[in-house]
């Protein structure tokens, strides 16, 4: 499968916890995004990479957030002291830009439950 | 900042039926995409547009990008029960963020 893959699938924790989701992208593909998605919403902007560089980080990220992307290949996103209104999907997406074209191609997600 | 309005939030239609999803922009666009997500999957890429007035067709699906480029629409016609899912279109702000804002997504329900 030469898709975007995202780990774990589900994640189940208790508030104060602190958890990690890792992606891999397309491989190739210079952009790595991360978006969290509510029921009802349509996905909300975190973060992005090109390559290994952290470009843009929403406003609305808080402090306990951070993204890394190491070698500019898989990256990892962290939430410290989880709280309940972080139970949302995460979902990564990749693209390979050209011009004006910048399809991302989203991965599966990462279901958290914050109890 | 930049909203990006999404109507109607949810359609029912007969199979068979037409359906339209409005997309509404704050601001003008440098592009925009288009989105399906069916449930409990991820979002999945259908098209861009980048012209003023840019009309692009994939079988069945319409899409349009206004003259202002600050609106857009999706039109299905005749709709099957594949096409089941939620629709969001994205866009970017000309000479702003590159990143895109999302709508809210139409849900389709098409009864059989």
């Amino acid at each position: 499968d030469t898709g975007v893959s995202q780990d774990p699938r589900h994640k189940i924790t208790k508030r104060g916890q602190n958890v990690t989701f890792r992606c891999d992208p397309i491989s190739e593909h210079n952009r790595l995004y991360w978006y969290r998605q509510t029921l009802g919403q349509g996905p909300e902007f975190l973060t992005y990479f090109q390559n290994e560089a952290q470009l843009e980080k929403s406003r609305l990220l808080s402090d306990r957030f951070s993204a890394e992307r190491p070698k500019g290949s898989f990256s990892t996103l962290e939430i410290q002291r989880t709280e309940q209104g972080d139970s949302a999907m995460y979902l990564c997406a990749s693209s390979l830009t050209s011009g004006e074209r910048d399809t991302q191609y989203f991965g599966p997600g990462t279901r958290l439950t914050v109890l | 900042g930049q909203q990006v309005m999404q109507i109607p939030q949810y359609q029912h239609v007969q199979e068979g039926e037409d359906f339209t999803t409005y997309c509404n922009s704050s601001t003008t666009l440098s592009n925009i995409q288009w989105y399906k997500q069916r449930p409990g999957g991820h979002p999945v890429f259908l098209i861009q547009l980048v012209k003023s007035g840019e009309v692009k067709k994939q079988k069945r699906l319409t899409f349009q990008f206004g003259e202002a480029k600050k609106n857009s629409s999706l039109h299905i016609t005749a709709t099957q029960t594949t096409d089941v899912g939620t629709y969001f279109c994205a866009g970017r702000v000309a000479g702003g963020s590159y990143i895109p804002t999302f709508g809210r997504g139409t849900s389709l329900i098409v009864h059989p």
